[in-house]
Formats: C-alpha cells, sequence, structure tokens
C-alpha cells in the first residue's frame, strides 16, 4: 500500500531552526510537496521537489532523496506565525496527491 | 498566482436537508479540481477527482450517491451533500490543477455542520 510518514508534532523555539522529516512508499513518484495549514485554513503551497537535491526558498527549504524515500522540510529563523500543521504529499504514478497525516509544528517564544 | 474561491465559507443545515457547495477558479480554467474532507485534527482525506465534462471518480468509501459532484464547466466544480446528517460536518476543501504541472491550487474550505 502506499504509505507516507512524518512526526505528529513538533516543538521549537522562536528564531530557532526545525527540521520536519518525511518518509514515503507509493506506487511510482511525480514529485514530493509541502504544504503549510494554519488550523481552520486550506493548505498553502510551500515547495516542490522532484529530483533528489535541496531547495531553498527563503527562510524554507525542501530536501528530497528519492533513493531512500525520505524528504524533510527546513524552517529557519522561526517566527511565531511559523506555527501550523505542515503537509507532506506524493504525486504517484497516477498523478494522485498521496497525503501525510501532517506534523503540528509549535513555536514557543 | 492562481485563485480558487469556495462558497459558502461556513453553513449550518439540518439533519436531513442537502447543502451545494461551489468551487470556483477565478483566473485559470481547471480540466481538474479535488475535492477533500478534514475532520478536527486530522489530515486532508481526497474523496472525489472531477475532470471538466466527465463524471467524477469517487475514492474507496465514499458515496457517490449521497456526494454529488458535478463539474460543468472549466471554472465550475459543485459538491452537494445530500440528505445530510451530523456525521457530515466537516471542514470541505477543494483544489483545482489547470494542467497537468505539480502544483493544485486550493480553495479556502467550506465548514459545514449538520445539526
Amino acid at each position: 500500500g502506499q504509505n507516507i510518514d512524518q512526526p505528529t508534532e513538533m516543538t521549537a523555539t522562536e528564531g530557532a531552526i526545525v527540521q520536519i522529516n518525511c518518509t514515503y512508499q507509493t506506487s511510482g513518484f511525480n514529485g514530493l510537496f509541502w504544504y503549510q495549514q494554519h488550523a481552520g485554513e486550506a493548505p498553502t503551497f510551500l515547495s516542490y521537489n522532484v529530483l533528489d537535491g535541496l531547495e531553498e526558498k527563503g527562510r524554507f527549504s525542501s530536501f528530497l532523496s528519492r533513493s531512500k524515500g525520505y524528504s524533510y522540510l527546513l524552517l529557519k529563523e522561526l517566527q511565531m506565525k511559523d506555527s501550523a500543521s505542515y503537509l507532506c504529499a506524493v504525486r504517484d504514478s497516477n498523478y494522485q496527491l498521496i497525503w501525510g497525516a501532517g506534523t503540528k509544528l509549535i513555536i514557543k517564544p | 498566482g492562481a485563485v480558487v474561491s469556495q462558497h459558502p465559507s461556513w453553513v449550518i443545515c439540518k439533519s436531513g436537508t442537502s447543502v451545494k457547495i461551489e468551487c470556483r477558479s477565478l483566473d485559470f480554467q481547471a480540466t481538474t479540481m479535488f475535492w477533500y474532507r478534514q475532520f478536527p485534527k486530522q489530515s486532508l482525506m481526497l474523496m472525489a477527482t472531477s475532470n471538466e465534462g466527465s463524471k467524477a471518480t469517487y475514492e474507496q468509501g465514499v458515496e457517490k450517491d449521497k456526494f454529488l459532484i458535478n463539474h460543468a464547466s472549466l471554472t465550475l466544480s459543485t459538491l452537494t451533500v445530500t440528505s445530510a446528517h451530523p456525521e457530515d460536518s466537516s471542514f470541505y476543501i477543494c483544489s483545482a490543477r489547470a494542467t497537468v504541472d505539480y502544483e493544485q491550487y486550493f480553495g479556502p474550505g467550506t465548514r459545514l455542520t449538520v445539526t
């Protein structure tokens, strides 16, 4: 079956760096996505990786290793507004998005 | 960026009634739209995928006669929850994809409460 694993919850301090990991097993692979979702709101797109390596976008970076079925989202210079759930999703061979359960990130002052 | 709207943003209805939720792509044509449901503290669950002009493809366990999806134009898809029950209370989110690219654009969601 298809499976995406990510930690349920993480806590970090304002100004620090946090890494959220995601491992996946899917039927085919056509890209990995990270979304941010604040409580009561719809997800918003953060990043997309289809080739191995690191994609940097401002304070956020995303890494992919296809051979290991592994990705991480790195958030630097954490701000209180970064408190949210972070969803990892993989597009499979049918171009369907398979979603992880999300990681709730709590930022403390 | 591309904008997707949903209407209504929240709705309260009585058990046994039907509710229609609209999803519109405002500045692009969406050949494919997706409907998700999210219960509190849970992840997104894909309900169905609809392509313009054809019948929707429902995920396993989703009753197609209860959740009617219409994607009659390239900018509008509707989800009708028929004979709603309290267990249908949830956050319903649509997303739209213009072409086979890598990004889905999400609507703001509709919170449905069935009393």
